[in-house]
């Protein structure tokens, strides 16, 4: 039973176009991520939510907008995208916020932006 | 200068040789130091957490950090093949609102040979 699971697992699109990415996790965790790795594995924190809340919004353009429907679900639309969007996104969620709390990824969404 | 520096290889080894890597960060506030691995194209997965200096052994697996040089490392004894993947350092610091946020290096690719 998948733990954090993504959907797409891939997404291929145009410039410009606006395209969501979907989260859940079944670990009953109350906190949950969007990180990005670009093509040299460089993997970056974006936002964190906790119980819903957002506390971590790195510098990311506004095109970016997370949304947690709830404790399970965390998901990433985006705006208008462009070349440079184009990574992995990986979802990740852990047990409260401290620093301790091991975060499991799920496995990832490949965007291509064309 | 990255807050954190990790070499990014890649470094290939002979099955059974030692492995060491070495990730080294600028920012005091770091408090918690890890590792993750990250086979292809999975997501990131935490193999070894440690937060004070010194070394943590876990079977082949050996975390060192030294927080008075600001240096952290993993050695691999008796590599495998199936250690063949990316591995990630990452450090957790303080970023207010109770939580804490999580800074990865770039990742070291590594290849054990059979």
């Amino acid at each position: 039973d998948t733990a954090v699971s993504q959907t797409p697992k891939y997404l291929v699109t145009q410039m410009g176009n606006d395209k969501s990415i979907k989260c859940e996790q079944n670990l009953g965790h109350d906190t949950m991520y969007w990180y990005k790795q670009d093509s040299k594995k460089f993997l970056k924190i974006m936002f964190s939510y906790n119980n819903k809340e957002l506390i971590i919004n790195e510098t990311v353009p506004n095109r970016f907008s997370p949304k947690s429907p709830d404790k399970a679900h965390l998901n990433l639309h985006i705006n208008s995208l462009e070349l440079g969007d184009s990574a992995v996104y990986f979802c990740a969620s852990s047990q409260g916020t401290s620093g301790l709390n091991e975060q499991f990824f799920g496995p990832g969404t490949r965007l291509t932006v064309l | 200068q990255k807050e954190v520096e990790q070499d990014p290889g890649p470094l290939s080894v002979p099955e059974g040789a030692i492995v060491s890597l070495n990730c080294t960060y600028s920012n005091s506030a770091f408090q918690y130091f890890m590792w993750y691995r990250q086979y292809s194209r999975k997501g990131p997965e935490l193999l070894m957490y440690t937060y004070s200096s010194g070394n943590k052994e876990d079977g082949r697996f050996t975390a060192q950090v030294d927080k008075s040089s600001k240096y952290i490392s993993l050695f691999i004894r008796d590599s495998q093949p199936s250690d063949s993947a990316t591995y990630l350092c990452a450090m957790t610091r303080y970023s207010g609102a109770g939580s804490y946020q999580l800074t990865f290096g770039k990742g070291t690719k590594l290849s054990v040979i059979p």
